[in-house]
C-alpha cells in the first residue's frame, strides 16, 4: 500500500468553525489531490497540487483552500464549515513522469458539520 | 450528461457466477482508463488499468471500446470477497494534466 496517511480520521465540528485536514505521504510523489465523496455524486475533485506551493482548483473548490509547503504534506482548510461540507474526504497521490495516471488514496477523513 | 456513467446496480450474484459491468465516458480525447474497487467505508483502490487491446488479471478482464466510448469489467468465478463497489475512472485530459474523473460506482454483492 502507498504510504499515505490522513488526519484526523474522524471529526465533528460546528457550523462556522474553521477546520484543517492533513494529508501526509512518504512516497515523494509530485501530485496530490483532495476529493470529497458523497452518496450519488461519486468522488469529486476539490483542489490539487502539482508541486510545492503549486496548487489549482478542482470541480468543487468553493469554500475550501489548500496549502502545500512541503512535498509530503497537503492541507485542506474549510475556512468556515457549513453543513453541506459534511462528507468523506480522501487525499490521493500520483507520481510524475509516468505515462499512466493512476492515483493512490489515503484512508479518508469523515467530517460531520453540525 | 455525466462525464462517466455507470449502472449503479446493485448487482447481486451467487458465488461462482460471471458478472459484467459497463461504463461510458463522454470525452473522446480521454487517454487513460481504470477500474477501482472500493470496499464499504474504505478508500478506493486501483484494481486494474484498461488498455486499448484489453487486458486480463486473473479472474478480471477489462476492455475498452474507443469508438463507442465504452469500458467494461468482467469478473469470472465470483468470490464473496469480490463484494464491493467498482468505480470506472477516466483521465479526461481537460484542464491540467493528471486529473481523473470518477463514475459513481456499481455495487456488487456476491451471495453464498
Amino acid at each position: 500500500d502507498a504510504g499515505i496517511t490522513q488526519s484526523p480520521r474522524h471529526k465533528v465540528t460546528e457550523t462556522g468553525t474553521p477546520v484543517t485536514l492533513r494529508c501526509h505521504q512518504t512516497e515523494n510523489h509530485r501530485y496530490m489531490y483532495w476529493y470529497r465523496q458523497d452518496p450519488g455524486h461519486g468522488l469529486r475533485l476539490i483542489h490539487y497540487s502539482y508541486g510545492v506551493k503549486d496548487t489549482d482548483k478542482g470541480e468543487v473548490s468553493d469554500g475550501y483552500s489548500v496549502s502545500r509547503s512541503k512535498t509530503e504534506d497537503f492541507l485542506l482548510t474549510l475556512e468556515s464549515a457549513t453543513s453541506s461540507q459534511t462528507s468523506v474526504y480522501f487525499c490521493a497521490i500520483s507520481e510524475a513522469g509516468r505515462s499512466s495516471y493512476e492515483q493512490y488514496f489515503g484512508p479518508g477523513t469523515r467530517l460531520t458539520v453540525t | 450528461r455525466k462525464e462517466v456513467e455507470q449502472d449503479p446496480g446493485p448487482f447481486n450474484v451467487p458465488e461462482g457466477a460471471t458478472v459484467a459491468f459497463n461504463c461510458t465516458y463522454s470525452n473522446s480525447a480521454s487517454q487513460s482508463f481504470f477500474w477501482y474497487r472500493q470496499d464499504c467505508r474504505k478508500e478506493p483502490k486501483l484494481l486494474m488499468s484498461v488498455y486499448s487491446s484489453g487486458n486480463e488479471d486473473g479472474r478480471f478482464t477489462a476492455q475498452l471500446n474507443r469508438a463507442s466510448q465504452y469500458i467494461s469489467l468482467l469478473i469470472r468465478d465470483s468470490k464473496l470477497s469480490d463484494s464491493a463497489t467498482y468505480l470506472c475512472v477516466v483521465n479526461p485530459l481537460s484542464g491540467s494534466a493528471r486529473q481523473l474523473t470518477f463514475g459513481s460506482g456499481t455495487q456488487l454483492t456476491v451471495l453464498p
